[in-house]
């Protein structure tokens, strides 16, 4: 059985620029939730979605964004790039929503460098 | 105060001791409790998933839950050099938070 994937591994992206990170989950979850990973801030929710709709967001601006697809893959969408947005992104799918949610497996993340 | 405490380390130990990483947590309503290990540069990987008070037994790993005390652990007997990692506790009520993890060192 095929893990969470998430495209590409590496960016490296300019102040001001956006970036589009991918995600497809395991085969037969239809959850999907991603976090910033900071060596100073740790493993941060961003958000869920579940039935391509977001059920739970984290504290961060609306720079950040997501969505779902009919197939449960997930794109994160990151606008007007901040030096302090470099971060390891990680994405983490689970069979479901609540309960079902909480056994999350996660990718090995894109790591993304803003310079 | 932070929802989740955790000793970010490092820790060092020589191979073969029996390892205590540990988390205490201030919300109640937390209901299940995981045990994440992350090698560098990779994502996080589940070792053990559990939802009651009490200890799970996985091979050399022990998680322990002390509901009353909001206090979780995890036991890795026999450590080995590839047990180097930094293990992250998470718990969940609707989302999962997770504590800042602990950096191990297993030297041979």
């Amino acid at each position: 059985k095929a893990g969470v994937t998430q495209t590409p591994r590496y960016l490296i992206k300019t102040r001001g620029q956006q970036v589009t990170l991918s995600c497809s989950p395991i085969s037969g979850h239809r959850s999907v939730s991603w976090y910033q990973q900071t060596p100073g801030q740790g493993l941060q929710f961003l958000f869920e979605y579940f039935s391509e709709t977001q059920r739970n967001k984290g504290n961060f601006p609306g720079r950040f964004s997501g969505r779902q697809f009919s197939n449960s893959r997930s794109e994160m969408n990151v606008s007007t790039l901040e030096l302090g947005d470099s971060a390891l992104y990680l994405c983490a799918s689970s069979l479901g929503h609540g309960r079902a949610g909480t056994e999350a497996f996660f990718g090995q993340g894109t790591r993304l460098t803003v310079v | 105060q932070k929802e989740v405490e955790q000793d970010p380390g490092p820790l060092s130990v020589p191979e073969g001791a029996i390892v205590s990483l540990n988390c205490t947590y201030s919300n109640s309503a937390f209901q299940y409790f995981m045990w994440y290990r992350q090698y560098s540069r990779k994502g996080p990987e589940l070792l053990m998933y559990t939802y009651s008070s009490g200890n799970k037994e996985d091979g050399r790993f022990t998680a322990q839950v002390d509901k009353s005390s909001k206090y979780i652990s995890l036991f890795i007997r026999d450590s080995q050099p590839s047990d180097s990692a930094t293990y992250l506790c998470a718990l969940a009520y609707n989302k999962l938070i997770f504590g800042a993890g602990t950096r191990l060192a297993v030297h041979p």
